[in-house]
């Protein structure tokens, strides 16, 4: 079964730590693998993709075939990156319940 | 260009109250989907069309819940006989691709629907 999990409800870090948000995933072909991020009164919106291998925001998430995870990461948090972060997998997205970030000042 | 919007914002329906929500996406996104979002969880995905074709309904949770999308632009979701087990935020989403493929979709504000 296709499944995403995100383990942790909520994340509390504060400003300047680094952050890992965890996802892991169950799917049985060549997955496909996204970020979304959901500020706080903003609609949910694409923050990455696996396959741009890119950084936004200073988030990057490496996908790991072999522990079937694709772990949000980001050095140094920042204030404006809380917010509800969802791992999602493949075309029509199947959502993990999402973890809420909080950044402490 | 504007985004996907969809009306009404906010839904109050007494249950067994018939409701339709609409959905308006980006113009000339081939790609549609309408996701379920209960309180405290993840977006579950309802139902996909491409143009006016509705190719995927599995997530639809009950015979009550039927969408369109006649003209292959506007898209209605509706719920029959409403429970209070249907209160949740519906979000629509847009893409340029079709599903399967790694395109970004698009989300609007949703809806959010309380069955009293």
């Amino acid at each position: 079964a296709q499944r995403v999990t995100q383990p942790e409800k909520l994340l509390s870090v504060f400003k300047g730590a680094p952050v890992e948000l965890k996802c892991n995933y169950s799917y049985s072909g060549s997955p496909e693998l996204f970020w979304y991020v959901q500020y706080s009164r903003q609609r949910l919106q694409l923050l990455l993709r696996h396959i741009s291998r890119e950084s936004i925001k200073g988030f990057t998430a490496d996908l790991n075939k072999g522990e079937t995870s694709f772990h949000l990461k980001k050095p140094f948090a920042q204030e404006e990156d809380s917010a509800m972060y969802y791992c999602a997998l493949k075309g029509k997205l199947i959502f993990g319940q999402g973890t809420t970030l909080q950044v402490k000042p | 260009g504007a985004g996907v919007s969809q009306s009404p914002r906010y839904k109050v329906a007494k249950r067994g109250q018939d409701v339709a929500l609409r959905c308006d996406p980006i113009s000339g996104h081939v790609s549609l989907f309408w996701y379920q979002q209960a309180l405290g969880q993840g977006p579950e995905f309802l139902t996909y069309f491409q143009n006016e074709a509705q190719l995927d309904k599995s997530g639809l949770p009950s015979d009550r819940f039927f969408a369109e999308r006649p003209e292959g632009s506007v898209s209605t979701l509706k719920i029959q006989r409403t429970q209070q087990e249907d209160s949740a935020v519906y979000l629509c989403a847009s893409s340029p691709r079709v599903s399967g493929s790694q395109g970004e979709q698009f989300f609007g504000p949703g809806t959010r629907l309380t069955v009293l």
